[in-house]
Formats: structure tokens, sequence, C-alpha cells
């Protein structure tokens, strides 16, 4: 099975709203990190997750090692959000030897 | 700051001919990491070095594909013999150490016909 499980695999929703996403790891993670890919294909770090929450104006996001999760949140959804989400994990290396999730693609409606 | 910065955007090749893909880290980073997209396997690793030295290349074929990084400022990633299969956007990545901040380029989309 997947080593990092993210869902859902997709999201539309309309824009102002909030939304949240999660990645389930079947790895030891140690760190974390969240990117974006934008519609050019520009993949854009969004955090870099030790166990803990951290927040950047309307994003948030967790990383649980014992439970062996991670959540993003989208705060008043806006149409810059668009795009796929990934979520990434490393072995138990502490290293950027990351495992990807298949990704999240999320679409605002206008 | 110029980001990580990946020539050609675009690189066609026949089958059975070598690609060359550079790579310029953003400076003062001392590791880089090359990645694949595809959009059947995802984003997959495949290499990296920490201050130029090679340190995991578990993630390569083999065959055919090798990496290196002569000096600080970049990296070459070489396919020989290139196969329809290797079609994919190639990533390279660096980072101010091995486990900070990763910062990805734009890409290589490789098209083996």
């Amino acid at each position: 099975g997947d080593k990092v499980k993210q869902s859902p695999s997709a999201l539309s929703l309309q824009e102002g709203t909030n939304s949240a996403l999660r990645c389930n790891f079947s790895i030891a993670a140690t760190t974390v990190q969240w990117f974006l890919q934008n519609p050019r294909g520009s993949l854009i770090n969004l955090f870099y997750l030790v166990p803990g929450t951290k927040e950047n104006g309307r994003l948030k996001s967790a990383f649980d090692s014992k439970e062996s999760y991670s959540t993003l949140h989208i705060r008043d959804a806006q149409l810059e959000d668009s795009g796929t989400y990934f979520c990434a994990a490393d072995e138990g290396t502490g290293s950027n030897r990351l495992t990807f999730g298949k990704g999240t693609k999320f679409s605002l409606i206008p | 700051n110029a980001g990580v910065i990946q020539t050609p955007r675009h690189k066609v090749t026949g089958k059975g001919q070598e690609a060359t893909l550079w790579c310029e880290p953003i400076s003062g980073h001392s590791a880089v990491f090359w990645y694949r997209q595809t959009i059947v396997q995802g984003l997959e690793f495949l290499t990296y070095f920490r201050n130029q030295a090679p340190i995991d290349d578990s993630g390569m074929p083999k065959e055919r594909f090798s990496a290196q990084m002569p000096n600080q400022s970049h990296s070459t990633l070489k396919i020989q013999s290139t196969q329809p299969q290797d079609s994919a956007v190639y990533l390279c990545a660096s980072s101010p150490s091995s486990a900070e901040t990763l910062y990805f380029g734009s890409g290589t989309r490789l098209t083996v016909l």
C-alpha cells in the first residue's frame, strides 16, 4: 500500500469556504513538508514540520508523529489556492529524501 | 535570489539518444536533490548530494541514469540510451542543509519519442 496516503484525492469548493486535507503515514516520519503545485507546474513549499503545528496566513498545518498523520487547513479559500497539494515525509532519515503522497487536486468555484 | 534554475525547460529525444539535464541550486544551499514526476508514479526521489558528495542514489534506475555535482553551483542528471518510459518531469531541489525546507526548480519535461 501507499506509504503516504492523502485524502481526499480531489476537492471542489466555493471561494470563501474552509477545507481540510489529510495525510496518513505508514512510515516512521520525523518531518513532513506540504507543497502546492500551481497550474503552471511549480512546486511551492508551504510548510516544513516537525511534530507540532504551524500557521501562515490562511493556512495552518499540524503533524502528529505518534498517530502518524498530518493535516493542512485552508481558511477562506481564494482562487490563487487552486492547484494540487502534496504532502511528503521522510522515512525517519530526518533528511529531504522524501516520500510523496499522490496529491489532492484543489479547485475553486468562483 | 533566483531560486533553483533548471535547463532546459523542455527536451525531446529519440529512443536510444542521451539526455543531460542541468540544475543550478540556490546559492549557499548544501543539499541538492533530484526527483521525477509522472502521472502514473507521482513524485519519486532519485538521488541527492550534500556538499557535492553523493549521499543516496537509491531511487536511481541502476542502468543508464547517473548524476554528478562537479561544483557547488551545478548538478547534472544524465540518461543514456533514453527509453519512452523515461518520459517525465525531472525536478531538481535544494535546501540549506539536508533537513530543512526544500525548494524546487520548475523542472525539465523530458519526452522520449
